[in-house]
């Protein structure tokens, strides 16, 4: 199975700067079939269920603002928050989605400086 | 609009069963994958089962392999997941989520609490 691991477990920074998580897959999670890269960013705030941010590693999902963005391939990936705001107080999680495992990362818990 | 709806959580004792549904609404149901997904509380996501279309792929995570089995009626919008021989680790949230091959999961469920004690 493939393992994910993210860093750090927890992150705190000032409003209107930068956040920068990181996330390592145990084997590469890019598909030469189609040269996809089959993993995502989720956010998940208290009390609600995760919100997909990011898919293929650095496409934005629908409605997702654009300070969010993915970035990396095959075994190393980024998700960058470029001026952080304050609703952007979460727990975030990759994942990777190829069958026949979809594995999550820890998480990490980005809070305010 | 996407709804997933889980239903079927409560409190267990060990070793007893428990039947959770999933109910959805506002998409063509049978275009989709679905997958459950758990969280215990304070906890990271754990990926459990998932279940293709016509239901002639299913895969479960290692630590529920044996014990639980995900089915779908596309006939009536609903996703299942029977949880046997539950043990104090499987108690979490349990969340349905909607399965698109390229894009991950798209829409997730609110979610049902299984509280597995004596």
């Amino acid at each position: 199975d493939i393992v994910m691991t993210q860093s750090p477990d927890s992150l705190a920074v000032s409003l209107g700067e930068r956040a920068t998580i990181k996330c390592k897959s145990s084997q590469s999670v890019l598909y030469s079939s189609n040269d996809k890269n089959y993993l995502a960013w989720y956010q998940q705030k208290p009390g609600q269920p995760p919100k997909l941010l990011i898919y293929w590693a650095s496409s934005r999902e629908s409605g997702v603002p654009d300070r969010f963005s993915g970035s990396g391939s095959g075994t190393d990936f980024t998700l960058t928050i470029s001026s952080l705001q304050a609703e952007d107080v979460a727990v975030y999680y990759c994942q990777q989605y190829y069958r026949p495992s979809y594995s999550f990362g820890q998480g990490t818990k980005l809070e305010i400086k | 609009e996407v709804h997933l709806v889980e239903s079927g959580g409560g409190l267990v004792q060990p070793g007893r069963s428990l039947r959770l549904s999933c109910a959805a609404s506002g998409f063509t149901f049978d275009d989709y994958a679905m997958h459950w997904v758990r969280q215990a509380p304070g906890m990271g996501l754990e990926w459990v089962s998932g279940i293709n279309w016509n239901s002639g792929r299913i895969d479960y995570a290692d630590s529920v392999k044996g014990r639980f089995t995900i089915s779908r009626d596309n006939a009536k919008n609903s996703l299942y997941l029977q949880m046997n021989s539950l043990r104090a680790e499987d108690m979490a949230f349990y969340y349905c989520a909607r399965g698109d091959v390229d894009y991950g999961f798209d829409y997730w469920g609110q979610g049902t609490l299984v509280i597995v004690s004596s």
